[in-house]
């Protein structure tokens, strides 16, 4: 059974810092993992999607990698902002999606 | 780009009551749709997939009497929550497949309802 694990629960870090979020999977046959920014309330916003076959992509200040073999995900944002501070999940797809818990960062101005 | 649609938005109903909450793929067709609640500071977790023209499948635990799933037409996929109680108040998205494999069958979410049960 798929299980998804998102490290850090919650982070807080001043403006401007760099920072990385860390999503495990327990099973590596997957379509793609795809990276979610979530406000409090509101719905998923998409934010980076990762084919099997795709090792990273990039969107402004953020770049998801993907490493399918040990199961491991990393959502870095550049040069953060407080506009940044929400939920990030992290979701998998095999035949369905199973999604993290999710990662609350705040970012301190 | 493929856009998924909510309606409601929020509900406020009274316990005993059903309530109907429709997802719509806007500019896409999608054979399969998937129907995800999410309990306050909790991740969002699947209920059920919805196929156009054929019964919903659920997922384990979830009452497939009580949350009743119609994917009438590629567009459309409907959750009816029946008898709603105070513990169905949640968050629930929707999600649809564009059957058409571009963006290598992607899924696509709404933007959520709001359920509170009084």
């Amino acid at each position: 059974k798929q299980e998804v694990t998102q490290i850090p629960a919650a982070l807080s870090v001043p403006e401007g810092e760099n920072l990385v979020l860390n999503c495990s999977f327990t099973d590596s046959a997957i379509y793609n993992l795809q990276w979610f920014r979530q406000d409090p309330g509101k719905g998923l916003t998409s934010l980076l999607l990762i084919q099997s076959s795709q090792r990273e992509q990039t969107s402004g200040r953020l770049n998801a990698s993907l490493d399918k073999s040990s199961g491991r995900s990393t959502l870095y944002i550049a040069a953060s902002q407080p506009g940044d501070s929400a939920t990030y999940l992290c979701a998998v797809r095999d035949d369905k999606i199973i999604f993290g818990k999710g990662t609350r960062l705040h970012i301190l101005p | 780009g493929a856009v998924v649609s909510q309606h409601p938005s929020r509900v406020i109903c009274k316990s005993g009551t059903s309530v109907k909450i429709e997802c719509r793929s806007l500019d896409f067709q999608a054979t399969t749709m998937f129907w995800y609640r999410q309990f306050p500071k909790k991740s969002l977790m699947l209920m059920a997939t919805s196929n156009e023209g054929s019964k919903a499948t659920y997922e384990q635990g979830v009452e497939k009497d009580k949350f009743l799933i119609n994917h009438a037409s590629l567009t459309l996929s409907t959750l009816t929550v029946t008898s709603a109680h105070p513990e169905d108040s949640s968050f629930y998205i929707c999600s649809a497949r564009d059957r058409s494999g571009r963006a290598h069958n992607e899924q696509f979410f709404g933007p959520g309802t709001r359920l509170t049960v009084l």
